[in-house]
């Protein structure tokens, strides 16, 4: 069965770093790629950047690129976002999804999401 | 960047009904758009990609049209697990991707 695992929930104070993983089954992360996207409660979703499980080739939203770094551990078959010097505007529930292996693919299924709350 | 617009933003439709739910890119994105449904408390889930293709386990009642920078979904005979809101999403191969706002479709 493929499934996308994420990590469980994380509070965090501004200024402060997080790693939110991501932990695939099913199927062979190097065959593959991942999409990260946010949503701020009640809001839509946002695209924060994209990592190729093969090359490890990534792209950045752009306001976002100083502070975020994708990865994927072909040997752990798991992604991760670091998003770092976080402030209130961070907080949202953080997906990951599958994409094609090159830029430019469709979200083929998501993880069930991590909630990252920023606050003092 | 390419500007994703949906309309309207609210739907209230009775069940038994057709809808049609319209996206708009800023810029051609030929067929590199995606829908998704989201209820709520859960992930997104993938409906149609390529414009018009339905994804693995859709029903028939969901269909994609549309291609360059004019798209539409449309849901016929709304069942009562229809009612979500729906994104829209450009996947060229030039980054951004992109979302939509969304639609919100509720009961009438």
């Amino acid at each position: 069965q493929v499934r996308l695992v994420q990590s469980e929930a994380e509070v965090k104070t501004p200024g402060a770093s997080v790693k939110v993983s991501c932990k695939a089954s099913g199927f062979t992360l190097s065959l593959f790629g991942f999409s990260w996207v946010r949503q701020a409660p009640g809001q839509g979703l946002e695209w924060v950047g994209w990592v190729s499980g093969n090359s490890g080739n990534t792209h950045y939203a752009q306001h976002l690129q100083d502070r975020v770094t994708l990865t994927a551990d072909t040997s752990t078959n798991t992604a991760h976002l670091e998003l770092r010097a976080l402030t209130s505007d961070d907080t949202a529930v953080y997906y990951c999804a599958r994409v094609g292996a090159d830029f430019g693919d469709y979200i083929h299924f998501w993880g069930q999401g991590t909630l990252l709350v920023v606050s003092s | 960047e390419i500007v994703m617009t949906q309309s309207p933003a609210t739907l209230s439709v009775s069940p038994g009904k057709t809808v049609t739910l319209s996206c708009r890119a800023s810029h051609s994105v030929a067929s590199s758009l995606a829908w998704y449904q989201q209820k709520p408390g859960q992930a997104p889930r993938l409906l149609i990609y390529g414009a018009s293709i339905r994804a693995t386990g859709i029903p028939p009642r969901f269909s994609g049209y549309g291609s360059g920078t004019e798209f539409s979904l449309t849901i016929s005979s709304l069942q009562s697990e229809d009612f979500a809101v729906y994104y829209c999403q450009q996947y060229t191969n030039w980054p951004p991707y992109t979302f939509g706002q969304g639609t919100k479709l509720e009961i009438k």
